[in-house]
């Protein structure tokens, strides 16, 4: 069974702080994606790689950045947090051919005051 | 600009009947859709799709109807159960490129006992 694992379930940081959330996969998938969900706007997609060391914008990646320095770990930093990123951020892995299914980590409650 | 859209935020279906859950898509570059569903506190978790090339794929209680010409597509549960109580998201991919994913922005199904 593939297994995502988010570094946190509840994080709280305040305005203007560095943050980082960490996500593990355990089956070598090629791809990473983080989201974000918010009420009333579904899952949106904030980053995804395909590969060690690439990485692609998604749909709202301002006031973000990713780290992929191995296949396994994929890393979301908001650079400067700000209150309107309080959210549930979720990662997902899936394999690097068409089509595949993304597995889901259990989410990143972050709370930003 | 939501390319991908579930216009019920919210359904209630007695245990036994029928619930139909329903997507409309307006980029006619998508060609493989799926459905997840989302329970509280966990990730989502991938449960049915469906390829352009088919208009209906069937797993147990879960099947999927795709009508390209209208760009919808609907999940049928039946017969619901109460376990089946989950948000679920309609969800699409384009052809070429990225394995990027679209999401809807869900539908909260209720099955009542």
């Amino acid at each position: 069974d593939v297994k995502v694992t988010q570094s946190s379930r509840y994080l709280v940081k305040r305005t203007g702080e560095k943050v980082f959330l960490e996500c593990v996969q355990d089956m070598d998938h090629e791809n990473m994606f983080w989201y974000r969900q918010d009420p009333g706007l579904g899952l949106r997609l904030i980053y995804f790689s395909y590969d060690v060391k690439m990485k692609e914008k998604g749909d709202i990646p301002e006031g973000y950045s990713v780290s992929r320095e191995k296949k396994e770990r994929f890393s979301l930093i908001l650079e400067s947090a700000s209150t309107n990123q309080t959210s549930m951020y979720l990662c997902a892995s899936s394999l690097g051919v068409r089509n595949q299914p993304q597995h889901f980590g259990d989410g990143t409650r972050l709370s930003i005051l | 600009d939501q390319q991908v859209k579930q216009n019920s935020p919210s359904l209630s279906v007695q245990e036994g009947r029928i619930s139909i859950l329903n997507c409309d898509y307006t980029n006619s570059m998508f060609d493989y859709f799926l459905w997840y569903k989302k329970y509280p506190a966990e990730g989502p978790t991938f449960l049915i799709s469906i390829s352009s090339i088919k208009d209906k794929n069937e797993d147990g209680r879960f099947t999927v109807f795709l009508n390209k010409s209208a760009k919808h597509l609907s999940l049928h549960i039946v017969p619901s159960q109460p376990g089946d109580s989950a948000v679920y998201f309609c969800a699409a991919i384009r052809s070429g490129g990225y394995q990027k994913v679209t999401f809807g922005t869900g539908t909260k199904l209720q099955v009542i006992p």
